[in-house]
């Protein structure tokens, strides 16, 4: 039962073109939503997040689009550069329910960046 | 402060071995996890402990797992009689509250 879903396995783009990285979820009891970025032989790096009252949150080049109907988030990087390249999971929680805290993590999808 | 810290970064055991991982979270952080993660997939949720307190365990941890987290401060993971299937990246992060979570390299076990 996969309550976290990221499609897209890869994917790759130019330096200073726009990434966006897509995930969808299942659960409508998900209220908080973050992406994580993780690199090689390290633990995911918290990158970004938003609350259910909100459908955007913007954080310099990083913007997460929340769309609550369709149960979809996605991650804009722009302008992409090449130390973006990585892993990035999209997780979510139910933080209204006990807020515990606990994370259901997505696949991930990795991102190249080519210069 | 340096973040979190996990130990053994890497661990190679033979198969019915038991094996104990370390956590230290950030010293002022009460909310301490553990995940798994394997090739291909997202962290999976463990435990959690709030302090000393265990308050949520996942049907992902059998009864050969264990985790401690005396006094509030580290944790320890335990595998007991160890498969093949244990074999992943075991992560560990803390938070003060709410789920933006600072992980750990991780510990990644190899069961041979």
């Amino acid at each position: 039962d996969q309550q976290v879903k990221q499609n897209s396995p890869s994917l790759s783009v130019q330096e200073g073109r726009i990434s966006i990285l897509n995930c969808d979820y299942t659960n409508s009891m998900f209220d908080y939503f973050l992406w994580y970025k993780k690199y090689p032989a390290e633990g995911p790096t918290f990158l970004i997040s938003i609350s259910s009252i909100k459908d955007k949150n913007e954080d310099g080049r990083f913007t997460v689009f929340l769309n609550k109907s369709a149960k979809h988030l996605s991650l804009h990087i722009v302008p992409s550069q090449p130390g973006d390249s990585a892993v990035y999971f999209c997780a979510a929680s139910a933080l209204s329910s006990g807020n515990t805290g606990k994370l259901i993590f997505g696949q991930g999808t990795t991102l190249q960046v080519k210069p | 402060d340096t973040g979190v810290s996990q130990n053994p970064r890497h661990k190679i055991t033979k198969r019915g071995q038991n094996v104990t991982f370390r956590c230290d979270p950030i010293s002022e952080h009460n909310r301490l996890y553990w995940y798994r993660q394997t090739l291909g997939q997202g962290p999976e949720f463990l435990t959690y402990f709030q302090n000393e307190a265990q308050l949520e365990k996942s049907r992902l941890l059998s009864d050969r797992f264990s985790a401690e987290r005396p006094k509030g401060s580290f944790s320890t993971l335990e595998i007991q009689r160890t498969e093949q299937g244990d074999s992943a990246m075991y992560l560990c992060a803390s938070s003060s509250q709410g789920a933006s979570y600072t992980f750990g390299s991780g510990t990644r076990l190899t069961v041979v």
